[in-house]
């Protein structure tokens, strides 16, 4: 399989634990993308990369969560002391920019839920 | 306000027939549009995308934009079973795409 893959696919944890995701986008990809969504409703943005250089992140990133590409290929999203209302799919999404189509293509995403 | 709104339904039409779907926006920035279908337990995947207005067609699946009203569609025809998914709209600012902005999505079942 040569898509986007995310890893775990399910976490359940207790308010206050740090959990990290990982996400291996499609090879070549220059570009990854972290977005969260809740039920009911789209996807929100929260960061992207361009290679390893995180070129913007949103204000719903707040200081407990982290991004990181060290290598510009995998990437680890890391919330520490978890909420409930960080209870959420976290996705994960590449992109090769080359030219003005730049489709982002997502992976199955993370679930989280925190007792 | 959300900058951009979408109707989360659901909307239930019988196979064959047209669904239609739209999304409506804020930014007059925003440059391309894209359709995103979502099945259950899965991550979006891309059906469409349009650079500013206009219509764009791919088999079954009709796009439009219209920049002048911030109101973009997605039309799809001879509905099947297979359908049934939620469908984002999503739009971003520039020529890189960059970080998207989706709508709430619409949930479409198409019943046998």
């Amino acid at each position: 399989d040569t898509g986007v893959s995310q890893d775990p696919r399910h976490k359940i944890t207790k308010r206050g634990q740090n959990v990290t995701f990982r996400c291996d986008p499609i090879s070549e990809h220059n570009r990854l993308y972290w977005y969260r969504q809740t039920l009911g409703q789209g996807p929100e943005f929260l960061t992207y990369f361009q290679n390893e250089a995180q070129l913007e992140k949103s204000r719903l990133l707040s200081d407990r969560f982290s991004a990181e590409r060290p290598k510009g290929s995998f990437s680890t999203l890391e919330i520490q002391r978890t909420e409930q209302g960080d209870s959420a799919m976290y996705l994960c999404a590449s992109s090769l920019s080359v030219g003005r189509v730049h489709e982002q293509f997502f992976g199955p995403g993370t679930r989280l839920t925190v007792l | 306000q959300k900058e951009v709104e979408q109707d989360p339904g659901p909307l239930s039409v019988p196979e064959g027939a047209i669904v239609s779907l739209n999304c409506t926006y804020s930014n007059s920035a925003f440059q391309y549009f894209m359709w995103y279908r979502q099945y259950s337990r899965k991550g979006p995947e891309l059906l469409m995308y349009t650079y500013s207005s206009g219509n764009k067609e791919d088999g079954r699946f009709t796009a439009q934009v219209d920049k002048s009203s911030k109101y973009i569609s997605l039309f799809i025809r001879d509905s099947q079973p297979s359908d049934s998914a939620t469908y984002l709209c999503a739009m971003s600012v520039g020529d890189s795409w960059g970080k998207l902005q989706f709508g709430a999505g619409t949930q479409v079942v198409v019943t046998p």
